[in-house]
């Protein structure tokens, strides 16, 4: 099966842009899908497809790919984006499977 | 607003089945634009794909997982469940059932979790 490699700790400043990748074989077919997971609570999805925020997400995030790796950046970081982030795609081994990445712990200076 | 709900019991002795169930409230489990799936969470740890199922049995289970899992639905009661064979310590996790849409294959609903502990 697949595996989605994510740094585990990343830190930004208040108000700064920060990008966190997810690299994969299976990000070379399929989209990576973001979510955020803050302390005791659901993970809560980003960003889906190509670039698609749900509704309620803020534009200040946005997601791209290229190759093997898929990016989430948010731009203008906030206090409140302060969370784990995953990644998720489909398997590219022939059954639709899920795979997910391990996790980047996001802190917010 | 569609809605999933955990339940099952929150202690598992090691080696027994743990069983969980998720309530799909405001919608139908028998729907036919989405699987559903669960995913479990270890204490301080990431997530992991548990397995998906679709309303009329199909169901896809995590290698790792595959010979001790079972999931299915339940359609007169709106409901999926999952089953987890011969648990361990290793299984003590955050348990989250979710709807998992075609489109673009993601998670899009998940319900609140419930905590599963094995311990004797």
């Amino acid at each position: 099966s697949s595996e989605l490699t994510q740094d585990p700790g990343v830190s930004v400043a208040l108000g700064q842009t920060v990008r966190i990748t997810c690299q994969g074989d299976s990000l070379r077919s399929y989209y990576a899908t973001w979510y955020q997971q803050k302390p005791g609570q659901a993970p809560v999805v980003v960003i889906y497809g190509k670039d698609n925020r749900p509704s309620g997400i803020p534009d200040r995030f946005s997601g791209s790919s290229s190759g093997n790796t898929a990016s989430l950046t948010i731009t203008g970081v906030q206090a409140e984006d302060e969370a784990d982030f995953y990644c998720s795609s489909r398997d590219n081994s022939g059954d639709p499977h899920v795979v997910f990445g391990g996790g980047t712990k996001l802190t917010v200076l | 607003q569609l809605q999933l709900q955990e339940s099952g019991p929150g202690l598992v002795k090691p080696s027994e089945t743990m069983s969980l169930t998720c309530t799909v409230s405001g919608g139908s489990v028998s729907s036919s634009t989405n699987y559903w799936g669960w995913i479990r969470q270890p204490p301080g740890k990431g997530l992991e794909w548990i397995g998906s199922l679709f309303y009329s049995g199909s169901t896809y289970y995590n290698p790792s997982l595959q010979s001790r899992v079972t999931m299915f639905v339940d359609t007169s009661n709106n409901q999926f469940s999952l089953r987890l064979r011969s648990v361990t310590a290793a299984d003590t996790a955050v348990y989250y059932c979710a709807r998992l849409l075609l489109t673009y294959w993601y998670f899009d609903l998940w319900g609140r979790g419930s905590l599963v502990t094995v311990s004797s």
